[in-house]
């Protein structure tokens, strides 16, 4: 099985201009979630899509926006680019597991969008 | 708000030794902890996992332990090699969303 896929992978920017990321996700995941990691920050979440809504959504201004499709593809978009935008953008799959442990989502990442703004 | 942190940001280890990563959480509410893996250039990868109604889980070649009394979880590598040098993350889940710390990294020395 194909694991996740992100493009473009490495980005360059300037600041105002806008930016759109795209994300498959394994076959039959139907969840995704968008993650933007800098060194000082670590991880912090975006949002999440599930069968072309989003379900949550993280801290991020109103510039981070994304969507989803009927084949779960996604794309996130930021507009008018910061320098602070400069960050590694990951996407996550996800589909519900259950076991003896009971049930719970495994993310699988993707190698990620490496964004510079400059 | 969510706070997920880690002891030691760098840790260095001889190859063989065993490896001890630490990672403390602040929301009591978390009810599932993940352990990831991130090689320069690469996503985070998925090691291993613990549902708060345990407090020790093993896979290969790891242990993660949570205590919850303390808000605590440690990953331990046991005989580390040089192919397990990376950055290691822990994460927590509170209601639907997944919160992470900023990593530690870890340097095996040959």
């Amino acid at each position: 099985k194909a694991g996740v896929t992100q493009t473009p992978r490495y980005l360059i920017k300037t600041r105002g201009q806008q930016v759109t990321l795209s994300c498959s996700p394994i076959s039959g995941h139907r969840s995704v979630s968008w993650y933007q990691q800098t060194p000082g920050q670590g991880l912090q979440f975006l949002f999440e899509y599930f069968s072309e809504t989003q379900r949550n959504k993280g801290n991020f201004p109103g510039r981070f926006s994304g969507r989803q499709f009927s084949n779960s593809r996604s794309e996130m978009n930021v507009s008018t680019l910061e320098l602070g935008d400069s960050a590694l953008y990951l996407c996550a799959s996800s589909a519900p597991v259950t076991s003896g442990r009971g049930s719970y989502n495994e993310q699988f990442f993707g190698p990620g969008t490496r964004l510079t703004v400059l | 708000g969510e706070s997920v942190g880690l002891h030691l940001p760098t840790l260095s280890v001889q190859e063989g030794d065993n490896s001890i990563i630490n990672c403390a959480y602040s929301n009591s509410a978390s009810d599932y902890f993940i352990w990831y893996k991130q090689e320069s250039g690469k996503g985070p990868q998925f090691i291993i996992d613990i549902r708060s109604n345990m407090d020790k889980r093993q896979g290969q070649r790891v242990t993660v332990l949570l205590n919850k009394t303390v808000k605590h979880l440690s990953l331990q590598i046991a005989a580390t090699q040089p192919g397990d040098s990376a950055v290691y993350f822990c994460a927590e889940r509170a209601g639907n969303q997944f919160y992470f710390g900023t990593g530690t990294s870890l340097t095996v020395i040959p």
